[in-house]
Order: structure tokens, then C-alpha cells, then sequence
């Protein structure tokens, strides 16, 4: 499969520990977004690369989220000293250049206890 | 500011009848507008974008949108339901002319009877 992969798919933490996200994109890809998908909800946008460089963040984006893409091959997405508002799905996205089409990933499940 | 509405959280429709889900957008300028699909434990796909070419829009499985300016509304429509068309569909707005951020609406859950 030559998709976008996440890891993990699921992940219970308690409140107040440090999870980390990893995503895969697509090989040729040089965009790469998180998202994020609470229940009922449409994914809300957290921030975007271009190939290494973060070009974007939003202002759901606190302090304890950072987000990297060394290389500008996988990006990981670190929460630190997690909340119970914190558990959603968190959806990793890649694309070519400007297309407009985003393929996405099936996502990571954060739930914090 | 950009957004979009979707007017039906859930729709109910039997196989082989039309479906309709419709959105609603606001824009301050001429929109690039998408349609993705959601199937349970799968990643998001996309169905079809309207970028300021033809206002019917074709997209994949049959999905058709068409971009109604003058009521701000981006409607989709299939003209036979199938089982495997049941998912949750997301209208999107593009923030910005480079796809870098994208706004979608709330969703429409689309159930499809035997």
C-alpha cells in the first residue's frame, strides 16, 4: 500500500502524559497537513509543510503541540502534558505540489483518560 | 471569512433512489470547492472539486456537484444510490486560492436502505 500511513491508529494515555504522532506521506509528496476530527465534526486544520519548511500553524495549535517534518519525508506530531480535550482524531494528509487534492491518512485515535 | 454549512447531518435514502446533500457556502471571493467522502476506517477521499472551470462538476462513483453562484451552493447529487455509497460526506472550502487550508463543514452522514 502506497498511501499516507499513521502510527499509531489508537492511543490511550493519561492526562498529563506526552504522545507522539507519526505520519508517512505519500513518497512524492512534498505538502504534508495535520488535521484534527472531533466526533461529529469535520476536520478543523492544525498545520501544513512544505517539504521540511512549517509554513503554516493554526491557533488550535497551542504550546504543547509541535510538529516536525525533518527531511521533509514523515512528519511526526508530539502533544505534550495532554488534556482530555485533547482526545479527537488526529488525521495526517499529503499532496503534490498545488493539485487541491489532499490524500489523507485513516488517522490516529487519541483518547486521554 | 470562508466557510461552508451543510444543511442535513444525516440522510436517509433507498438503494437505486436519487441522493441530494447540499452545502451552502460563504466566500469573499471566488471559492475552490470540494466534496470528500469518509467511509467507516478508511481515510478521506476525494470525490470531486469545483475550481472556476465548469459549474457541473463530475467527480467518481457517479457524484456530480453543481456550482450555483448566485445562491452560494455547491449541492451533491447521484442519480442511483448504491449499499456501498453509505459514508459521511464533507462539503470544503479552500481558504486560499493554494489548497493550503482547507475548511470543511460539519458533514452529512448519508445511510442507504436495501
Amino acid at each position: 500500500d502506497t498511501g499516507v500511513s499513521q502510527d499509531p491508529r489508537h492511543k490511550i494515555t493519561k492526562r498529563g502524559q506526552n504522545v507522539t504522532f507519526r505520519c508517512d506521506p505519500i513518497s512524492e509528496h512534498n505538502r504534508l497537513y495535520w488535521y484534527r476530527q472531533t466526533l461529529g465534526q469535520g476536520p478543523e486544520f492544525l498545520t501544513y509543510f512544505q517539504n521540511e519548511a512549517q509554513l503554516e500553524k493554526s491557533r488550535l495549535l497551542s504550546d504543547r503541540f509541535s510538529a516536525e517534518r525533518p527531511k521533509g519525508s514523515f512528519s511526526t506530531l508530539e502533544i505534550q502534558r495532554t488534556e482530555q480535550g485533547d482526545s479527537a482524531m488526529y488525521l495526517c494528509a499529503s499532496s503534490f505540489q498545488n493539485t487541491g487534492e489532499l490524500f489523507f491518512g485513516e488517522g490516529s485515535r487519541l483518547t486521554v483518560l | 471569512a470562508q466557510s461552508v454549512t451543510q444543511l442535513d447531518s444525516h440522510v436517509s435514502v433507498s438503494e437505486g433512489t436519487p441522493v441530494l446533500l447540499r452545502c451552502n457556502y460563504s466566500s469573499s471571493y471566488s471559492p475552490s470547492l470540494f466534496w470528500y467522502v469518509q467511509h467507516p476506517n478508511k481515510g478521506l477521499q476525494l470525490l470531486l472539486k469545483y475550481t472556476s472551470a465548469a459549474t457541473l462538476v463530475k467527480g467518481i462513483n457517479g457524484f456530480e456537484a453543481e456550482f450555483k453562484k448566485s445562491e452560494t451552493s455547491f449541492h451533491l447529487t447521484k442519480p442511483s444510490a448504491h449499499m456501498s455509497d453509505a459514508a459521511e460526506y464533507f462539503c470544503v472550502v479552500s481558504l486560499s486560492g493554494g489548497y493550503n487550508k482547507l475548511i470543511f463543514g460539519a458533514g452529512t452522514r448519508l445511510a442507504v436502505h436495501p
